[in-house]
């Protein structure tokens, strides 16, 4: 069974905007990360947050954790329509196991 | 680094054949795993090896499946005999060790008719 569940499944926005996705899931972990995967394509892995870290930066992606409510967020800034994807979390405790994925379309 | 490689992209074949894909992990990885993704059931893993040993093969969907990983730069899956509802994409992703990011290969595209 997954272990991780997106929200929404599908998220639609006008380039520039913000978009952001929610994962939450239900056992302890050590740490939950956040992949992307272009049509076709194999997933890319994008962000890696630790469960004693609370929020982490690389670029346009803000990620955070709440341990306490087994959630996460990742905010994208300023989408583009190169970041039209599916974008899914994964958590680790032990084996990487993926939630089902927010497909997210960026409009020019 | 080439990343992972996957082999076959594609394959299309009847239902009841031997289907074997490929996968070699990135060189210095020591962690392998085995997806399957469908639009139904998501991202699925089906096994895992730490240091060409299976950990956890819960994920196998039945005995038609089975995986090997006789060393550390080469991975089987075989689906036999296989079936319409084996379509789908198989991942093989690689990683350095427990705790870390795993690496993707470009998946191997599976139709049973």
């Amino acid at each position: 069974s997954q272990q991780g569940e997106e929200d929404p499944q599908a998220l639609s926005i006008q380039e520039g905007e913000n978009a952001t996705m929610n994962c939450s899931y239900k056992t302890s972990i050590n740490n939950l990360q956040w992949y992307r995967q272009n049509s076709g394509r194999g997933l890319v892995h994008l962000i890696l947050i630790r469960s004693n870290e609370r929020e982490k930066h690389s670029g346009r992606l803000r990620v955070t954790l709440d341990t306490s409510k087994k959630s996460s967020s990742l905010l994208i800034t300023a989408s583009r329509a190169a970041d039209t994807a599916s974008y899914f979390c994964a958590t680790e405790g032990g084996k990487l196991i993926f939630g089902q994925g927010t497909e997210l379309s960026v409009k020019p | 680094d080439a990343g992972v490689i996957q082999s076959p992209r594609h394959e299309v074949t009847e239902m009841g054949q031997e289907v074997t894909l490929r996968c070699k992990p990135i060189s210095g990885h020591n962690s392998l795993f085995w997806y399957r993704q469908t639009m139904m059931r998501g991202l699925e893993l089906l096994i895992y090896f730490n240091n060409n040993v299976p950990i956890d093969d819960s994920g196998m969907p039945e005995d038609r499946f089975s995986a090997k990983m006789p060393n550390a730069s080469f991975s089987t899956l075989k689906i036999q005999p296989s079936e319409p509802r084996d379509s789908a994409v198989y991942f093989c992703a690689s990683g350095p060790g427990q705790g870390f990011t795993i690496y993707f290969g470009e998946g191997s595209w599976l139709t049973v008719v």
